[in-house]
């Protein structure tokens, strides 16, 4: 049982490029959450979907844009990186109104 | 001022200490209450979840929330060199379905021998 994966483990962009961080979880869960984490700023909200077919905008959604693709994924997209942008992402998954679980993350750096 | 507040530590305390982590929280709307443990370069993992104010135990954790204060606490009984790591409170609202979470800045926590 795999949980939550990420793909990649860790990406070096440069300034305007872009890409699409990857996850999927294998719980059959509902939700899913695309969070990044910075020293001293925790772990702040991106986007969410509560379901397949639904997604939102979280405390800091500029610069993304993200795809529920089925029950299992959920990417996240930056169309134009910004050195900004660097941070580690986590991607987590829940039961309606449950506890989330998160995948391994992914360091990106934008240089 | 931030939603929830979480000292960062660096705490440092001996192998077998009592370890207490803190957290306070200025919305009164927040009912469900966890802590994560994250590890250097990993994800957080789940250690805690209560609902509403009350003690609840597992294993070596203890994890208390006082609604009327808005302080909930973790306790480390015997604490190892394994639960050096940061840890992170969060908490959410009942809100539509999906579980938004606020977390705290997390607290390092080293477990010297």
């Amino acid at each position: 049982n795999a949980g939550v994966t990420q793909t990649p483990k860790f990406q070096v962009l440069k300034t305007g490029q872009s890409m699409t961080l990857q996850c999927a979880q294998d719980m059959n869960h509902n939700s899913m959450y695309w969070y990044r984490q910075d020293p001293g700023m925790g772990l702040r909200l991106i986007y969410y979907s509560a379901s397949e077919g639904t997604t939102d905008k979280g405390e800091v959604p500029n610069g993304y844009n993200v795809s529920r693709l089925n029950k299992r994924e959920f990417s996240l997209r930056l169309e134009s990186a910004a050195p900004s942008q660097t941070s580690v992402y986590f991607c987590a998954s829940s039961e309606a109104r449950g506890t989330q679980y998160f995948g391994p993350g992914t360091r990106l750096l934008v240089l | 001022q931030k939603e929830v507040e979480q000292d960062p530590g660096p705490l440092s305390v001996p192998e077998g200490a009592i370890v207490s982590l803190n957290c306070t929280y200025s919305n009164s709307a927040f009912q469900y209450f966890m802590w994560y443990r994250q590890y250097s370069r990993k994800g957080p993992e789940l250690l805690m979840y209560t609902y509403s104010s009350g003690n609840k135990e597992d294993g070596r954790f203890t994890a208390q929330v006082d609604k009327s204060s808005k302080y909930i606490s973790l306790f480390i009984r015997d604490s190892q060199p394994s639960d050096s790591a940061t840890y992170l409170c969060a908490m959410s609202r009942l809100t539509g379905t999906a579980s938004k979470l606020t977390f705290g800045t997390g607290t390092r926590l080293q477990v010297t021998l």
